[in-house]
This record gives structure tokens, sequence and C-alpha cells, in this order.
């Protein structure tokens, strides 16, 4: 199964600045996707990272507010812009390739002060 | 789209005793169900997944069962051990590429 690597693993920020979170996977894989978590809540699904084209985002998601880039097969960034108290979240990467399962990293745990 | 409902939210049980978490789901069309295990700190892990031409999956002491008729499908835990303690996520996926979670099961397993 593939190995998905995240960075930052967590931060605080302070409300207003920008954070790019990066995700790193160890096979080239077909899709790539950004999940966000609310402690304790389930997983909410941000966008789907399509490599060498635009996002394609959730109903509640925008482009401005979540830019996403996915240079090649293997690597996303995902980028908090203008940060307030409510995006205090865990942020994670997930991988899949064709009809294999879907297997996440082990998330960014981001507080905004 | 497809809506997943995951029962009970929390289960507390005693080391040695089996653990059942439950889940539903709406779109006949879903036809693969993945179970995701979450330790406090870290991602969700795959731990056994089943497909729907198929009732039953068994690895070691953890087993899914799937009732296409129904739209149910389950997770068994037996002989639980404290190390099994964590958020339990089950997921269904039909056309779309992307599964829908249910909402997650907080297991307790006391020694």
């Amino acid at each position: 199964s593939a190995v998905i690597s995240q960075k930052p693993s967590r931060d605080i920020c302070q409300r207003g600045t920008s954070l790019t979170i990066q995700c790193q996977v160890d096979s080239q894989v077909t899709m790539m996707f950004w999940y966000r978590q609310q402690p304790g809540q389930s997983l909410t699904l941000i966008a789907t990272a399509n490599q060498g084209s635009e996002a394609t985002y959730e109903s509640g998601f925008v482009i401005d507010k979540f830019p996403i880039s996915r240079p090649n097969l293997t690597f996303s960034t995902l980028t908090v812009s203008n940060m307030s108290p409510e995006d205090s979240s865990i942020y994670l990467c997930s991988a899949q390739d064709r009809d294999q399962p879907q297997h996440f990293g082990d998330g960014t745990r981001l507080s905004i002060l | 789209g497809e809506n997943v409902e995951q029962h009970p939210s929390t289960l507390s049980v005693q080391e040695g005793d089996s653990a059942v978490i439950k889940c539903t789901y709406s779109d006949s069309a879903s036809n693969y169900f993945p179970w995701y295990k979450q330790e406090l700190g870290k991602g969700p892990q795959l731990i056994i997944d089943i497909r729907s031409n198929v009732g039953e999956k068994k690895d070691q002491r953890i087993a899914v069962t799937l009732n296409k008729t129904a739209k149910h499908f389950s997770l068994h835990i037996t002989e639980t051990q404290p190390e099994d303690s964590a958020v339990y996520f089950c997921a269904a996926k039909g056309g779309s590429y992307i599964p829908t979670f249910g909402r997650g099961t907080s297991l307790i397993v006391h020694p």
C-alpha cells in the first residue's frame, strides 16, 4: 500500500495568515484527496487534487480559501488561506490508485489563534 | 448521493469480549465497503474491506459481513485487546470514486 507523508504534522498560526501543507506519496497514484476532520468528527472531503488541472472542490469549499496544487503523480499541496479560528482542524491527505483502497497520511493538526 | 449511518457512536467492552460495529448505506449501487481504524494522533488506517460479491471476509480477529439486500455491513472484532481501542470508520463506495464515510465509533477496551 502507498505510504503517505504530510508536512507539517502540526502548527499554530496567527489569524489572517496562510499555511501550505505538503503531501508526498511514495508511488505514483491516479487520485489524491484532501479532507478536513474536526476533533471527534468524521472526514469531510474538501477537494480532489487533479494532476495538471484545477482541483475539484466539494460543496462549501472554494479555491480562494483552499488553493490546491498537484504538479505530478506523487505530490500535492493544500493551502489554508486567510485563516480564522474556525479553520482549526485536522487536515488529511489521501491517495488512491485505480481500484485500490484509499490510504491516508497522518494529518496536519492546525490551530489558529 | 450515498448516505452512511454508523452505530454505536461509542462502544465500551472488557478485554477479551467481542465488539460489533454496524453500518447501513442508502445507495444500492455501492459495491465496496472499507473499514478504517484511527488511533489518536494518526490518520485512518485501512484494516479490512469487502466487495459486494462477497458476504463475509475474515482477517485473524477481525471480520466484516455484508448484507446487500438489507444494505448493511458490520465489523466484528473478537478477543478484543486494549490496543484495539481507537475510532473506527466504515465507508461505502459505488459509481463515484469517492467513498462516503460513517460518523465513526469510539471503541474503548478496558483491561
